[in-house]
C-alpha cells in the first residue's frame, strides 16, 4: 500500500511566526487531504487537496501530484494552532502519516 | 448539517470483558469508516462499508473485533474480549461515496477506549 510520510514530526514556533509541513506519498494519488486534530482529539478537516492550491485564511496547501508532494503552509501562527497535522492519502485503503506536533508559544 | 455522531465517548474496561462503539455518519453518506489511533500515531484504518457491504476489513482483527452496519447507516464496532493493547481512540468517518472524483473524509469526536 501507500507511504505517507510527514516532516518535520515535531515544530515549536512563537505565535506570529509562519510554517511549512511536509507531506511525501510513495505513489500517485487521487485524492489528499490535511487535518488538524486539536488537543482534545478532534479530526478536523483543513483541506481536501488531490491537486493545486487551496487557501483559507491564514491555512493554504499545495499538492504537486506529479511529484508526490503536499505541503501544508500556516502563517502567522497563533496558540490554537497547536495540536498535531496529519496529512492522509485517499486510496484504498486511506493511508495517514505520523503527524506533524505543532506547539505554538506565546 | 449534523457531523458525525459516536458513542460513548469515554470508556474504561477490564481486560477480557466487551465493549462496543457506536457510529451515525452524516446523512446520506454511503461509506462509513472506523479507525483506531493508538496514542502518538496517525489513525489507522480497522474497515470500511459502502452502505451496509464491507468493502476493506484486512486490518481487522477479526478474531476480537467485529463490526456491522445494518441497513446502510448507523454502525457498531464491538471487541470481545479487549485486550489491554486495544487502548486506543476509536474514530467513526464517512464519505459521500467509495471512491471517485470527491470522497472528502468527515470524523467523529472518537471514543477514548482504557483496557485495564
Amino acid at each position: 500500500g501507500i507511504q505517507v510520510e510527514q516532516s518535520p514530526p515535531d515544530l515549536i514556533l512563537q505565535e506570529g511566526a509562519n510554517s511549512t509541513l511536509r507531506c511525501n506519498f510513495s505513489d500517485s494519488v487521487n485524492n489528499l487531504q490535511w487535518f488538524h486534530q486539536n488537543p482534545w482529539g478532534q479530526l478536523i478537516n483543513l483541506f481536501y487537496i488531490p491537486s493545486g492550491t487551496k487557501q483559507n485564511g491564514r491555512l493554504s496547501a499545495t499538492t504537486v501530484a506529479t511529484e508526490r508532494y503536499s505541503l501544508l503552509y500556516i502563517s502567522s501562527s497563533q496558540t490554537t494552532d497547536s495540536g498535531v497535522y496529519f496529512c492522509a492519502a485517499l486510496e484504498p485503503p486511506m493511508r495517514f502519516g505520523a503527524g506533524t506536533r505543532l506547539t505554538v508559544k506565546p | 448539517e449534523a457531523g458525525v455522531a459516536q458513542s460513548p465517548r469515554y470508556k474504561i474496561i477490564e481486560k477480557r470483558q466487551s465493549v462496543a462503539f457506536w457510529c451515525n455518519p452524516i446523512s446520506g453518506h454511503a461509506t462509513l469508516y472506523w479507525y483506531q489511533q493508538i496514542l502518538g500515531q496517525g489513525p489507522k484504518l480497522l474497515i470500511q462499508f459502502q452502505n451496509n457491504g464491507v468493502v476493506d476489513d484486512s486490518q481487522l482483527p477479526k478474531d476480537r473485533f467485529s463490526a456491522e452496519r445494518l441497513k446502510g447507516v448507523d454502525s457498531t464496532l464491538k471487541i470481545q474480549p479487549a485486550k489491554l493493547e486495544d487502548s486506543a481512540v476509536y474514530l467513526c468517518a464517512s464519505s459521500e461515496r467509495l471512491a471517485g472524483a470527491y470522497n472528502e473524509q468527515f470524523f467523529g469526536p472518537g471514543t477514548r477506549l482504557t483496557v485495564l
